[in-house]
């Protein structure tokens, strides 16, 4: 079955914790992503990667990392989280058809 | 830059009644528009997408968009609403990145729909 995970689904930490929130596809896509859900403001892009290796950062960038290593893995890296990085968490990758599959989510409560 | 608006935060409508959720885009380019659902602590599914073909598209559920280039619109409707249709609802518009050919995905805010018994 062709899908998107992540893991955690739901994570407390407290500020400053590092954490890896990790996201995996099993369909072979170069493109993947990662976003932020907020309420009233949609999804918004966090980094996204067209290959191995190659990332960039989207519309809200600051305060996290990612890594492309291999291409079914992207995982998403919060240094030192805050409070206001408390949010609703999209892993996507994009198959060549434009379409966008994405992961359960994973909701983070930043202390 | 290309960017999308939902024109209606909260929709409520009646079991059988029609749905209409109003997207207005601006883009620069041909753009590919996207509706996407959203249920209860769910992930987001794919419902209809419009990359330059038919400018009226089908969809899940009995859902269809109608692209409309001259209002910049991409609205999208049900005839009659069912119970399991209560969900956010986001339009979407698809950004080119030019040089790699790979698309960035601009969200609309999301209109939540309520469908009452």
């Amino acid at each position: 079955e062709a899908q998107v995970t992540q893991n955690p689904r739901y994570l407390i930490t407290v500020t400053g914790k590092k954490l890896t929130v990790t996201c995996s596809q099993n369909m072979n896509h170069e493109y993947m992503s990662w976003y932020r859900q907020d309420p009233g403001l949609g999804l918004r892009q966090i980094y996204y990667s067209m290959n191995v290796e190659v990332t960039d950062k989207g519309d809200v960038p600051e305060g996290y990392k990612v890594s492309r290593k291999e291409k079914r893995n992207f995982p998403l890296i919060l240094e030192s989280p805050s409070p206001n990085q408390t949010s609703l968490y999209f892993c996507a990758s994009t198959g060549g058809d434009e379409t966008q599959y994405f992961g359960p989510g994973t909701r983070l409560l930043v202390l | 830059a290309q960017s999308v608006t939902q024109l209606d935060s909260h929709v409520s409508v009646s079991e059988g009644t029609p749905v209409l959720l109003r997207c207005n885009y601006s883009s620069s380019y041909s753009p590919s528009l996207f509706w996407y659902v959203q249920h209860p602590n769910k992930g987001l599914q794919l419902l209809l997408k419009y990359t330059s073909a038919a400018t009226l598209v089908k969809g899940i559920n009995g859902f269809e968009a109608e692209f409309k280039k001259s209002e910049t619109s991409f609205h999208l409707t049900k005839p009659s609403a069912h119970m399991s249709d209560a969900a956010e609802y986001f339009c979407v518009v698809s950004e080119s990145k030019g040089l790699y050919n790979t698309d960035k995905l601009i969200f609309g805010t999301g209109t939540r729909l309520q469908v009452f018994p």
